[in-house]
């Protein structure tokens, strides 16, 4: 079977670094994607990991342990526009990924 | 550059009704999805098709049949709803294989209601 685990809620301070974890079991493993959905939006890309380690992104970063099934988007210099829930999605088939139920981030001025 | 076209935006139907959900993506895209997303629930897939001519169930196909027409299109049918089957939908699509980063595109959602 398939299964993530992420934080429901967090909530941070504009300006501030907040980190979102992620861990996962499933079979078949490639890679962590990271996906950002605004209220009453569509999922959009972020980031993904396909070997351990950081991939940075401008303000974003995500980082892989395929050893500990683990990971973590990082997003520094928060903004207001920030606030929206975050999936991680790991890549359990050639091309198919796996959604969780999100983290909904609240960032207050 | 539409990127991935979902039809209708917002629907509403009475239980046992029937409708069809449109996708279409101007990507080139292989793989096609769609998800339904309830509060709390995050995105669950309901079928994907891999390539042209092919379909599979996801985590939650029951109440649902799909039919991927083209390369470009892949529709998503209630043949007759109901209320459980009020949600968001989305349909998606990616490119390339085990090794990419097979990032999905989605379109803007299909806001589903039945009565």
């Amino acid at each position: 079977g398939q299964s993530l685990e992420q934080p429901s809620e967090v909530t941070a301070v504009e300006g501030a670094i907040v980190q979102i974890n992620c861990t996962y079991q499933t079979s078949g493993f490639y890679g962590l994607s990271w996906y950002q959905q605004h209220d009453g939006g569509a999922p959009t890309f972020l980031s993904y990991n396909g070997l351990d380690g950081l991939e940075e992104t401008g303000r974003f970063s995500s980082f892989l342990s395929r050893s500990d099934s683990y990971g973590y988007l990082l997003l520094q210099e928060l903004q207001m526009k920030d606030s929206a829930s975050y999936f991680c999605a790991p890549k359990a088939g050639a091309n198919n990924l796996f959604f969780g139920t999100g983290t909904r981030l609240t960032v207050i001025p | 550059n539409a990127g991935v076209t979902q039809t209708p935006k917002f629907q509403v139907l009475k239980t046992g009704q029937s409708m069809t959900l449109q996708c279409a993506q101007d990507m080139n895209h292989n793989s096609m999805y769609w998800y339904r997303q309830d509060p709390g629930m995050g995105l669950r897939l309901i079928y994907y098709s891999a390539s042209e001519g092919t379909t599979d169930k996801g985590e939650v196909p029951n109440g649902y049949n799909v039919s991927r027409l083209n390369k470009r299109e892949f529709s998503l049918r209630l043949e007759s709803a109901a209320p459980s089957q009020t949600s968001v939908y989305f349909c998606a699509s990616t490119d390339r294989g085990p090794l990419a980063k097979n990032i999905q595109y989605f379109g803007a959602g299909t806001r589903l209601s039945v009565l």
